[in-house]
């Protein structure tokens, strides 16, 4: 399967804990995304990546979240002394872009976190 | 604020019988429309865009949709609905401006009933 994978698929921590999460894109997409829904709502835009670096932030990515792309392939997502209204879903998707050209993006089945 | 509504929480339709979902945008710009579909434990998965051209765009699964710029609208049809249709439908823009992150706005979904 050459999709969007994401890591783990569910996640239970308690609040304080941090939790990391893992998205690997698909290969040749030199665009990251990361989302956030939670029950009822659409997906929300938290950052993306073009390659390495991170060129956007949500106002809603608290200084509590951190993302790295380090070589400009998979993804990790930390959240920090993560709170109960840290539960969601969180949604990796890729893309390709070119400066003209804009490309669908292609979603992973998320990373359900719990916090209790 | 640039939003996405969908003004139906829930379409039941009948089996073979045609059917809508609603979807209606306010950005600044000239807007790149899609439309993806949610199954349950599954990750979003892309129906169809439009980005300029043909107001109708046809897309995966039978599925089709109309741009309408005076109403700014992007409403989902299918001609004859399948049960297997049944699922949660996200509208979403990405607006085209200067500066645009190419993130996608998302609308809040509407869950597509489709009863024999």
């Amino acid at each position: 399967d050459t999709g969007v994978s994401q890591n783990p698929r569910h996640k239970i921590t308690k609040r304080g804990q941090n939790v990391t999460f893992r998205c690997d894109p698909i290969s040749e997409h030199n665009r990251l995304y990361w989302y956030r829904q939670t029950l009822g709502q659409g997906p929300e835009f938290l950052t993306y990546f073009q390659n390495e670096a991170q060129l956007e932030k949500s106002r809603l990515l608290s200084d509590r979240f951190s993302a790295e792309r380090p070589k400009g392939s998979f993804s990790t997502l930390e959240i920090q002394r993560t709170e109960q209204g840290d539960s969601a879903m969180y949604l990796c998707a890729s893309s390709s872009h070119l400066r003209t050209v804009i490309y669908e993006q292609y979603f992973g089945p998320g990373t359900r976190l719990t916090v209790t | 604020a640039q939003s996405v509504a969908q003004p139906e929480d829930q379409v039941n339709v009948a089996e073979g019988n045609p059917l809508t979902v609603k979807c209606t945008y306010s950005v600044s710009g000239n807007p790149y429309l899609f439309w993806y579909v949610q199954y349950p434990n599954r990750g979003l998965q892309f129906l169809l865009k439009y980005i300029t051209g043909d107001n109708l765009v046809k897309g995966s699964y039978g599925f089709e949709a109309e741009f309408n710029k005076s109403q700014t609208s992007f409403h989902l049809k299918k001609p004859s609905a399948l049960v297997s249709d049944s699922a949660l439908y996200f509208c979403a823009v990405i607006p085209v401006l200067r500066g645009s992150q190419g993130n996608l706005i998302f609308g809040k979904g509407t869950k597509l009933s489709v009863k024999p």
